[in-house]
């Protein structure tokens, strides 16, 4: 099983900003954190990854504490279409027993 | 242009039977992996190639049979098909050395039932 915990269900109106945390406490020193979106009826889409403190790009910023032992993903101000499961994947490397997404995170958005 | 493309988009199947699903990507990428995608949403690797060459096989049976006839293709197929088999099975590729953690991109993912 993935070795990660996050909420299985968020809700939030349009332009708000949310923040999903995943929860990681045996998060190994050569692990990355990476997030990903789907929507249904199609694979996962990379939105993010980080090793420590803070990365940010176009789509979303991600924060990590010192501990590294969870993660916070912030997506500013969403819109109807970012409606998504939202799932955080911890692993070393894109293969292997510890690269297993969980039931991830749904955000509904609402107008 | 899709980068990752898979076929069919959905397969309804009688147990017992042999069907396979294709992907081909268009980025150039070096690895190319198959997952399975279950009913409570869990997602994980079956296969994973890197030039054509298996690196990877998480203890799937050996009714599933990946073939890389060239690097931007990678199929799957399965024998003997069985309903424990039903789930949606997504073809991924990176462009990646091994030991590294760079994104993925998957594929639209096949809706296999088996009956």
């Amino acid at each position: 099983l993935a070795k990660t915990t996050q909420p299985i269900s968020m809700d939030s109106y349009e332009g708000q900003e949310v923040n999903i945390t995943c929860s990681h406490n045996n998060i190994a020193t050569n692990d990355y954190i990476t997030w990903y979106q789907q929507f249904p009826s199609q694979g996962p889409r990379f939105i993010i990854q980080g090793y420590k403190t803070k990365v940010t790009n176009e789509v979303a910023s991600l924060f990590i504490p010192a501990d590294r032992k969870s993660s916070t993903l912030s997506l500013p101000r969403v819109s109807l279409s970012d409606t998504a499961v939202y799932y955080c994947l911890v692993a070393a490397d894109n293969y292997g027993q510890n690269f297993v997404f969980g039931p991830g995170t749904r955000l509904s958005v609402l107008p | 242009d899709t980068a990752v493309s898979q076929t069919p988009k959905y397969l309804v199947t009688q147990m017992g039977n042999d069907k396979s699903i294709k992907c081909e990507q268009n980025l150039g990428h070096d690895t190319m992996y198959w997952y399975k995608q279950d009913s409570k949403k869990f997602l994980k690797i079956m296969f994973s190639y890197n030039n054509k060459e298996l690196i990877i096989n998480e203890t799937v049976p050996n009714r599933f049979s990946p073939k890389s006839p060239d690097k931007a293709h990678l199929n799957l197929h399965i024998n003997s098909l069985e309903l424990g088999d039903s789930a949606v099975y997504f073809c991924a590729s990176s462009q990646e050395r091994r030991g590294t953690n760079e994104k993925l991109f998957f594929g639209s993912g096949t809706q296999l039932s088996v009956l």
